[in-house]
Parts: structure tokens; C-alpha cells; sequence
């Protein structure tokens, strides 16, 4: 069975501090691995889509990456803004179904 | 915006009662996935509709069905209606299936309190 653990389960961060954020996975033929923002209330937003081993993405303040067992976050000086809950999920491939198996999420706060 | 609709976006009903939320894709997406958000369980994969037909299923009770008419919007129904019921739905759709990006979009939820 796919699964994805994410850890921490929250993190508080000082504006400025940099961090990381893991997602741990175990999955049968990895398609893709996902990243969300998502704050109270609202929908996951797209971040990123890493396919294989090595792969690195970058937005503004934020980078991921991937290992064969392991994605990062990598937040570099953050602002109050990031704060949200950041939620990592894996595609399996081999057919069938499309659908996308979600880690808990890591709740960031970043204060001021 | 990520172009994805859902109505309505709060919905308070009674237990045993049955309720429909609607989805709108994003524009020429064929794909369109229901998810279920709890505080204890995370986010859910429920069911998922490509070009009108069933394609998969996940951990979707048998009081809630779905379906996804020709104009490609969905519906997921839900009945005789439970407190554990309670929760944020989500849809998403994605553009391919079979061709990279896979990436789905999230609409904005329903969020569902059945007292």
C-alpha cells in the first residue's frame, strides 16, 4: 500500500530562519510526487511536481527535491506569509487510477 | 484561482438527510477527482470520473455516489447522512492522465456539518 509520512507534524519558525520540511514515501512505480500549500479553510494549492530521483524545483523562497524515499522542503528565509500546513502526495503509476495518496501535512508558522 | 468551482461552499443538514455538492473543471480537463478532508484522517481519495466514466475508487462508502455528466461537470451525492459525515469535500481535475503534467488543481471545497 502507497504511503506517505510527513514530518514534522508542526514547525515554528522565526522570520528570517531557514528550514526543511520531509516527506518520507513508500510507493509501487513512483509517476510523481506533489506539493500543496494549504491554508485554513481553502483548497490545496500547486507547488510542484518532482518525477524522479534528483529532480529540484524552485519558487521564490521555497525548493524541492527528491530522493528514491525522501522529498524536501526547503524554505529559505521566511516570511509570515508562508505560514500555512504544507502537504506532500504521490502518484503511483501502472495504470488505473490517477489518484493522489496525501501525507498529513507539516503546519508551518513563521513569526515576525 | 486555480479554476476549479464548488458549490455550495457550506452546507448544514440533519443526520439521515442527503445532500449533493457540485464540481466545475477546469476549463478542457477530462479528469475529475473527489477527495474527503477530516481533521483525524487527512485527505481522502474518494472516487474518480475521466470523460464521463467511473475510472477508480477509493475508500468511498456505498451511501455516496458520483457521477460526471457530458458538459464534464460532477456531482458527488451523498445520503442518509451520518455526524462522521462531517468534513471538507474537494474536487480536483487534472488535464492528462496518460502524459506528464499530472499535477491535479483543488477547488475550494464544501465544507459539510451534519447535526
Amino acid at each position: 500500500e502507497d504511503q506517505v509520512t510527513q514530518s514534522p507534524e508542526a514547525l515554528r519558525l522565526q522570520e528570517g530562519e531557514s528550514s526543511s520540511l520531509n516527506c518520507s514515501y513508500t510507493v509501487s512505480g513512483l509517476r510523481g510526487l506533489f506539493w500543496y500549500r494549504q491554508d485554513p479553510g481553502k483548497g490545496p494549492e500547486f507547488l510542484f511536481t518532482l518525477y524522479s530521483a534528483g529532480e529540484e524545483k524552485e519558487k521564490e523562497r521555497l525548493k524541492a527535491t527528491l530522493t528514491k524515499k525522501e522529498s524536501f522542503l526547503h524554505i529559505t528565509a521566511p516570511k509570515p506569509e508562508d505560514s500555512a500546513t504544507y502537504l506532500c502526495a504521490v502518484q503511483a503509476g501502472g495504470g488505473g487510477s490517477e489518484k493522489l495518496v496525501f501525507g498529513k501535512g507539516t503546519k508551518l508558522t513563521v513569526n515576525p | 484561482d486555480s479554476g476549479v468551482t464548488q458549490t455550495p461552499k457550506h452546507l448544514i443538514t440533519a443526520t439521515g438527510q442527503r445532500v449533493t455538492l457540485r464540481c466545475s473543471p477546469r476549463s478542457g480537463d477530462l479528469s475529475v477527482y473527489w477527495y474527503q478532508q477530516s481533521l483525524d484522517q487527512g485527505l481522502q481519495f474518494l472516487i474518480q470520473y475521466y470523460n464521463g466514466e467511473e475510472r477508480a475508487k477509493g475508500n468511498i462508502l456505498e451511501r455516496f455516489s458520483a457521477q460526471q455528466f457530458p458538459d464534464l461537470h460532477s456531482e458527488l451525492n451523498l445520503s442518509s447522512l451520518e455526524l462522521g459525515d462531517s468534513a471538507l469535500y474537494f474536487c480536483a481535475s487534472s488535464a492528462s492522465t496518460v502524459r506528464a503534467p499530472y499535477e491535479q488543481y483543488f477547488g475550494p471545497g464544501t465544507r459539510l456539518t451534519v447535526t
